[in-house]
């Protein structure tokens, strides 16, 4: 079964620098979400799509900015990189209503 | 707010025995509760995902309990084996846009 696919798989950046995480859904399912986990913490939530709109916001930061397109595949942008940023983000899809989450692998990004 | 605790932070167990892993929430009104493994570095695989109005769940070696009124799950693996070692999250959401507040997890070793 195809399941939720995210690119790069690592990434490395240097400070103030600019960065873009893809994120492509499983087919049909209608929600994105977006999750940071730092080094030894859970996953915190960021943001959240349902069918191309933004449905929720958690803790992200100003400078960072994401979107879901009409293929459904979400995009995370992240500018003016700082070391702290250094992480792990995930990318989740699910059917409204239904909610289990299936989680990709991952990008991890390193800031330097 | 929500907060989601996971006890033990760490377990360590011979193969064979059962493992049982804890996680408790403050806010009883969740939509659902959800576990996960992750395995080092890597993206989280869901395990099995309780709905509000169900009081358990089963799949092969695992069965996850619910108990909403006193703000608590229990993760049951029958008959650990060493492959079962991973860190075990729980995570609850609060409505169907599905947004998941996780616990700190449960780092699970089973010794051969």
């Amino acid at each position: 079964a195809a399941g939720v696919i995210q690119s790069p798989r690592h990434l490395i950046k240097e400070k103030r620098e600019t960065a873009t995480l893809k994120c492509y859904p499983i087919p049909r399912h209608d929600t994105v979400y977006w999750y940071q986990q730092g080094p030894g913490q859970d996953p915190q939530f960021l943001i959240s799509f349902y069918e191309k709109m933004q449905s929720d916001k958690g803790s992200i930061p100003d400078r960072f900015s994401a979107q879901q397109f009409s293929d459904y595949h979400s995009e995370l942008n992240m500018s003016s990189l700082e070391l702290g940023d250094s992480a792990l983000y995930f990318c989740a899809s699910s059917l409204k209503g239904i909610t289990e989450a299936f989680f990709g692998q991952g990008t991890r990004l390193t800031v330097v | 707010k929500q907060e989601v605790t996971q006890i033990p932070a760490a377990l360590s167990v011979p193969e064979g025995e059962n493992l049982v892993l804890n996680c408790s929430f403050t806010d009883s009104a969740i939509y659902n509760l959800q576990w996960f493994r992750q395995d080092p570095g890597k993206g989280l695989t869901s395990l099995l995902l309780i709905q509000s109005s169900q009081r358990e769940q089963t799949s092969g070696r695992l069965n996850a309990s619910l108990d909403k009124s006193s703000g608590r799950s229990t993760l049951y693996i029958a008959a650990s084996q060493p492959g079962d070692s991973a860190t075990y999250l729980c995570a609850v959401s609060s409505d169907s846009w599905g947004k998941l507040q996780f616990g700190a997890g449960t780092q699970v070793v089973v010794t051969p």
